[in-house]
């Protein structure tokens, strides 16, 4: 069992609709990463975060650490946000060891 | 502007040929980091490094050498390539705790 694992894997939504993907980890962590990697193969990060929520634009990014719980959301999504989304983890003993999901791909539908 | 540039970006190759893949940052980080991305697999990471010559593996390093002889740049070493690791490679960068900024990525086919 992977110690970072998403859900969906696949994502096809309209354009406009509100996106959530969730992210769960069996490991202990320091922060935890969201990336965006678009259809060219770049990867941006987006997000880190140890606790409570962030926000840019129209990205939230929210973290229950006693739950081991991440989720992104979209809002008002558009179809430039079809990429695949995926978040990595710093072991909490290991900061420098890196555990990776298997990424949500996101397609917006104009 | 701050960046990682990797090179190539794109290589094709034979089985044993030994290749070297660059990868230099602008941005005074101490860590950097080496992946490679495979269909179903996702980002694995292969050796990083927190600093000059400190380097240590990580999930996948067999198959990899790597070196840190200066701050700016790790290049990541394939002594004797085979088709098992044509794939597509990242390399990362940042400062210890802070969100990493990735290289374009180099995709390397192994014939």
């Amino acid at each position: 069992k992977n110690e970072v694992e998403q859900s969906p894997q696949n994502l096809t939504a309209q354009e406009g609709e509100f996106i959530t993907i969730n992210c769960s980890y069996s490991v202990g962590i320091s922060a935890l990463h969201w990336l965006q990697q678009h259809p060219g193969g770049g990867i941006v990060s987006l997000f880190m975060l140890s606790s409570g929520k962030k926000k840019h634009g129209r990205l939230i990014a929210t973290i229950n650490i006693q739950e081991k719980h991440s989720s992104l959301h979209i809002t008002a999504s558009h179809p430039r946000d079809s990429a695949v989304y995926i978040c990595a983890a710093p072991h909490m003993n290991r900061d420098d060891k890196i555990i990776f999901g298997k990424g949500t791909r996101l397609h917006i539908l104009p | 502007e701050a960046q990682v540039t990797q090179n190539p970006r794109y290589l094709i190759t034979v089985t044993g040929k030994k290749l070297t893949v660059t990868c230099s940052q602008n941005m005074n980080h101490e860590y950097m980091s080496w992946y490679r991305q495979d269909p179903g697999l996702g980002l694995r990471q292969i050796y990083y490094s927190m600093n000059v010559e400190v380097t240590d593996k990580g999930d996948v390093p067999e198959g990899y050498k790597v070196s840190r002889k200066e701050k700016r740049n790790f290049p990541l070493i394939l002594e004797s390539p085979s088709p098992n690791q044509t794939s597509l490679y990242f390399c990362a960068s940042s400062f210890f705790g802070q969100p990493q900024h990735f290289g374009d990525g180099t995709r390397l086919s192994i014939l």
